[in-house]
């Protein structure tokens, strides 16, 4: 158990619709990072917190956002979603002061029917 | 920017025989590198990372790598698989400073034969 909560693990949804997926971080971490695990993708990473402010962005999508929240937990909203979409959504964390490890929850798996 | 690029996206040994997983790293500036393992509708689990300090780096479960900065490589090995390695091993690299993302490789799947 890494410590990384991810909730729901399980999700399948529409084409069109939104959902959200949330990640509460381990205890004393201050980094949040989201990333998209897909067959012909691979492992992407998507957006990066850091202490509620946005720290780093890679290859997400104009109709995916996320924040981070004063407790620290997370949130990855997606909407319009496509078929594409489906994928394993990670969330990870990192201690503050340079730690150098990210721990990763176990992902949520969305289905996009 | 960087990159990682591992060698291989499947690799199947024996059972008792040396494992080896390629990974080459391009990156502009000193990289951090990791290797992480998946196991099946499992998250990614930390194997060993390099931070600058020694070269040849020992993880879990009897793996470790070693840094060659010449070679830009930081190839995973095993002296002796087990049928419980079995599983999809990622190499990433990372800025070397606390708190980045890591860019990780499209995974090479290890299978072990009995």
């Amino acid at each position: 158990d890494s410590g990384v909560t991810q909730t729901p693990k399980h999700l399948i949804t529409a084409t069109g619709q939104r959902v959200t997926l949330r990640c509460s971080p381990r205890s004393g971490d201050l980094s949040v990072y989201w990333y998209q695990q897909s067959l012909d993708q691979g492992l992407q990473f998507l957006i990066q917190y850091y202490n509620g402010e946005e720290r780093a962005k890679g290859n997400i999508l104009e109709r995916f956002s996320a924040q981070q929240f004063p407790d620290l937990h997370s949130e990855l909203n997606l909407s319009s979603l496509e078929l594409g979409d489906s994928a394993l959504y990670f969330c990870a964390s990192s201690p503050p002061g340079g730690g150098y490890t990210i721990y990763f929850g176990e992902g949520s798996w969305l289905t996009v029917v | 920017a960087q990159s990682v690029t591992q060698l291989g996206s499947h690799v199947s040994v024996s059972e008792g025989a040396l494992v080896l997983l390629r990974c080459n790293y391009s990156s502009s500036v000193p990289p951090y590198l990791f290797w992480y393992v998946q196991y099946p509708n499992q998250g990614l689990q930390l194997l060993l990372k390099y931070t600058s300090a020694a070269t040849l780096v020992k993880g879990i479960n009897g793996f470790e790598a070693e840094f060659k900065k010449s070679e830009t490589s930081f190839h995973l090995t095993k002296p002796s698989a087990h049928m419980s390695d079995a599983a999809e091993y990622f190499c990433a690299v990372s800025r070397n400073s606390g708190n980045t993302p890591l860019v990780f490789g499209k995974g090479t799947r290890l299978s072990v034969i009995a």
